[in-house]
């Protein structure tokens, strides 16, 4: 069954440091997406991307960035982690624009 | 940008009630999805419904895109149901149409 996995699934790290979370999905969807989810504040959007090539800037996408070279895949690197990048981060995949979006597991980055 | 508000934040149910979840938004809107998040913090779609009505077993959400709100009802509530729904829109308009923001969500407890 086609699908999307992120890895790790949890991770912990030390201050400026630099990490990378992967996300894979073999839908062969279009757009892709990655949010983090804090207490109080739900899910907002980090950095998303409508191809291959194509990357933008969310709502928190300070310390982030990402790099789209194939369809699949979506990784999200922290530059330099920071203590308040500690957050679970979901990264999400859709066919085209306006169509159904579907999440993975999520990752769960803690970084001391 | 767009608003998205969900009501009410917190629900408490005795199992076998029925309850009735509100997303109201400000603008114009190409997708809106319910999704479920498990007491594991999985996301888990429930319905893909920008207009209309759609029903999926004791789970059942009417769209009424003209007013800018959803609802999501949940009748016979079971244990299982507990956990933190969702309400997610896509702008109708700009260069982020794509994108899902999200509603700060309602927690729902069902006690047995």
């Amino acid at each position: 069954d086609a699908e999307i996995t992120q890895s790790p699934r949890h991770k912990i790290t030390e201050t400026g440091r630099q990490v990378t979370l992967a996300c894979h999905q073999t839908w062969n969807h279009n757009n892709m997406f990655w949010y983090r989810q804090d207490l109080g504040h739900g899910l907002r959007l980090i950095h998303y991307s409508y191809g291959v090539q194509d990357t933008n800037k969310g709502e928190v996408s300070d310390g982030y960035s990402v790099s789209r070279s194939n369809t699949e895949d979506l990784p999200l690197t922290l530059e330099s982690a920071a203590s308040s990048q500690t957050s679970v981060y979901f990264c999400a995949s859709s066919r085209r624009v306006g169509s159904e979006a579907f999440f993975g597991q999520g990752t769960r980055l803690t970084v001391v | 940008g767009i608003q998205v508000e969900q009501s009410p934040p917190d629900l408490i149910l005795q199992e076998g009630a029925n309850s009735t979840l509100r997303c109201n938004f400000s603008d114009s809107v190409n997708n809106l999805q319910w999704f479920h998040q498990n007491p594991w913090g999985q996301l888990i779609n429930l319905f893909y419904i920008p207009s209309g009505t759609k029903q999926n077993g004791r789970l059942s959400a009417t769209t009424v895109a003209t007013e800018r709100y959803s609802l999501l009802y949940i009748s016979s509530s079971q244990t299982t149901d507990s956990g933190v729904y969702f309400c997610a829109v896509g702008m109708n308009y700009g260069g982020s149409q794509g994108n899902l923001i999200f509603g700060k969500g309602t927690k729902l407890s069902v006690k047995p």
